[in-house]
């Protein structure tokens, strides 16, 4: 079946730097993708969305990159700061189906060092 | 507007036993969904409910049911509790199906 996939599961980063984190999909016909944000013993939070009529929208201190051609979504987070520090989870919307209608992937944790 | 809230929190139960669990969506907001989340596993889909009737359900065994009500608050229940039911339980609800889905904090059920 159709899946979302990360390419790293851990990430650790400096407070203030950039942080990139990578999603991968593999259902061409995904129209809109979501990204989440847990912190540890929180339900996911919705971060920002996009749409696949676009290739980057912005939010405050993110910016979502989607690029269909390689089938590959971004969340790119600008001075990342401890509060950051959470697990990242990217879900493609899915028309039914078993898995329900968001499709997640198993996520991305990311730490920032102070 | 409030968010997603979900009853009890925590939850301690013994094997055999059954156990419901209560979430209350976002006003205004008719679509519920509800996901089981282990280290293991990671979020896996259970059942969404729409307009009081499950939509769609996962690949759950039967002892994994759930409910909505006219006001859209949902229940889920587990029946014949095993020791691998242990999981955060999340609840999510979206204004249509197909649209963002915001979760609660979760219950957390611990199986002994």
């Amino acid at each position: 079946g159709e899946s979302v996939g990360l390419h790293l599961p851990t990430l650790s980063v400096q407070e203030g730097d950039n942080s990139i984190i990578n999603c991968a999909y593999s259902n061409s016909a995904s129209d809109y993708f979501i990204w989440y944000k847990q912190e540890s013993g929180k339900g996911p939070q919705f971060i920002i969305d996009i749409r696949s009529n676009m290739d980057k929208r912005q939010g405050q201190r993110v910016t979502v990159l989607l690029n269909k051609t390689v089938k590959h979504l971004s969340l790119q987070i600008a001075a990342t700061q401890p509060g950051d520090s959470a697990v990242y989870f990217c879900a493609e919307l899915n028309y039914g189906g078993s898995q329900g209608n968001l499709i997640f992937g198993k996520g991305t944790k990311l730490s920032v060092k102070p | 507007k409030a968010g997603v809230t979900q009853t009890p929190r925590y939850l301690i139960k013994t094997r055999g036993q059954q156990v419901t669990l209560s979430c209350s969506p976002i006003s205004g907001h008719r679509s519920v969904s509800w996901y089981q989340q282990t280290p293991g596993q990671g979020l896996q889909f259970l059942f969404e409910y729409f307009s009081e009737t499950q939509r769609n359900k996962g690949n759950f065994p039967g002892r994994f049911s759930g409910r909505q009500f006219s006001n859209s608050r949902s229940e889920m229940n587990v029946s014949t509790l095993e020791l691998g039911d242990s999981a955060l339980y999340l609840c999510a609800s979206s204004v249509d199906r197909w649209e963002t889905q915001y979760f609660g904090p979760g219950t957390r059920l611990l199986v002994l």
